[in-house]
This record gives structure tokens, sequence and C-alpha cells, in this order.
């Protein structure tokens, strides 16, 4: 099972909208609406901010948002906070062999 | 507040073995499934195992089939991870996380494995 793809960077000025992509297969982010995305900030271990492609966990920031069409899952990260500079990982599930695969994480800068 | 906290981690030989422990507290561990996923340094996250709440059901990345063994003992709330023949590209950040509806929602801090001569 192959990672899922994401761009290795993204950047954007504090009150800025961005968005990341997580480009996957038909046997993983296109079969199940098991996307989820992670924060992680380093030496630490990841954080769930979006579960089930657009829900967000209790206490996560509403400025955090998700989407899916077809392969491709989204997240998108408005009015951009100098906290928000983290690693993001996206996730699916793949099934009840492969379970979870993962993106290549994208590197978020706040200019 | 749910907590999971590593431990076992250390520098090994290849073609050694560990065995990484998971203490969970917080909530009815017994009641979720859970799983071991790794970094290797500086790259991304790779699932390893799962388990299932009662440990009846157990799957592995085809990395890791036939070297490593996950386990658990609801008893004492506790996710073990035997990792043998272990090489190089074993390196890594290993995470205890907890799952719910296909999807993880909680990590530990991790336990550092280290695999060199």
């Amino acid at each position: 099972q192959s990672a899922l793809t994401q761009p290795a960077s993204v950047s954007g000025s504090p009150g800025q909208s961005i968005t990341i992509s997580c480009t996957g297969t038909s046997s993983d982010v296109g079969s199940y609406n098991f996307v989820s995305w992670y924060q992680q900030h380093p030496g630490k271990g990841p954080k769930l901010m979006i579960y089930e492609v657009s829900k967000r966990p209790s206490g996560v920031s509403n400025r955090f948002s998700g989407s899916k069409s077809g392969n491709t899952a989204s997240l998108t990260i408005s009015g951009l906070q100098a906290e928000d500079e983290a690693e993001y990982y996206c996730c699916s599930y793949a099934g009840s062999d492969t379970w979870y695969v993962f993106g290549t994480g994208t590197e978020v800068t706040v200019l | 507040e749910v907590q999971l906290v590593e431990s076992g981690g250390g520098l090994v030989q290849p073609g050694g073995s560990l065995r990484l422990s998971c203490a969970a507290s917080g909530f009815t561990f017994s009641s979720f499934e859970m799983n071991w996923v790794r970094q290797a340094p500086g790259k991304g996250l790779e699932w390893v195992s799962y388990i299932s709440s009662s440990g009846s059901s157990i799957y592995y990345a085809d990395s890791v089939k036939g070297r490593f063994t996950n386990s658990r003992d609801n008893a004492k709330n506790s996710l073990y991870l035997q990792v043998n023949s272990l090489r190089a590209e074993d390196t890594a950040v290993y995470y205890c996380a907890r799952a719910q509806m296909a999807t993880i929602h909680y990590w530990g801090q991790g336990t550092l494995v280290t695999v060199s001569s």
C-alpha cells in the first residue's frame, strides 16, 4: 500500500487560508469516508484535527475543516495563526488488512 | 484524560529484540482497538499493527510481518509490541495509538528504537 500524496510544504500569511491536498486511490480515500488529519509539532505525538472527512473533535478550532472528492481529500485552515505552524498528515482507512495508510506529510509555514 | 505512555525503546544491534510497552489510562482500555504506528527520523508516519479490543484479531504491515508481535493485557491496561530480528530500517519512534470507528483518535508521545551496531 503506497503512502497518500501530499504537497511537501504549504505557506501562508497570518489570517490567510490554506488548503492541503491528500491524494490516494480507489482502494483507500476513494472507498471510505474514514479520512482523518493530524497535526504534529516537533518532538510531539500527532494530534487529531479532523476525522471522518469533515468532523472536528471537541476542542479543535473551527478554523480547521475537511472535505473529500473522489480519491482526494483536503484540509483547509482558515484565519492562519502562528500556532498552526506544524507538520500535517492525512490518513485513510484502507480495509481490514492494511488498516491505515498515511500521507507523506505537509509542512505548514506561517510567514 | 486519555493517556498513553510508551516505554521500552533503546539502542539495539541488528538482529536484536526489544519489547515495547504502552500504559493506558483515563479510559476503559478493554473497550478500544489499539494500534502501533512508527515514524523514522525525519520521515512520515507508518502504520505497524492493529489489535482488536479483545485481542482476538491482529494485523501487521507487510514490512514487519513475521518479526513483530502485537499483544495486550486488558487486566493491566497495557499494550505490547515484541520486536524481533531488528533491521536498520526499523529505527523509528514507535507510537501507541487508540482507535475507534476506523480512526486513530489518541496518540502517545512515542518511544525511540535505534537499530545500529
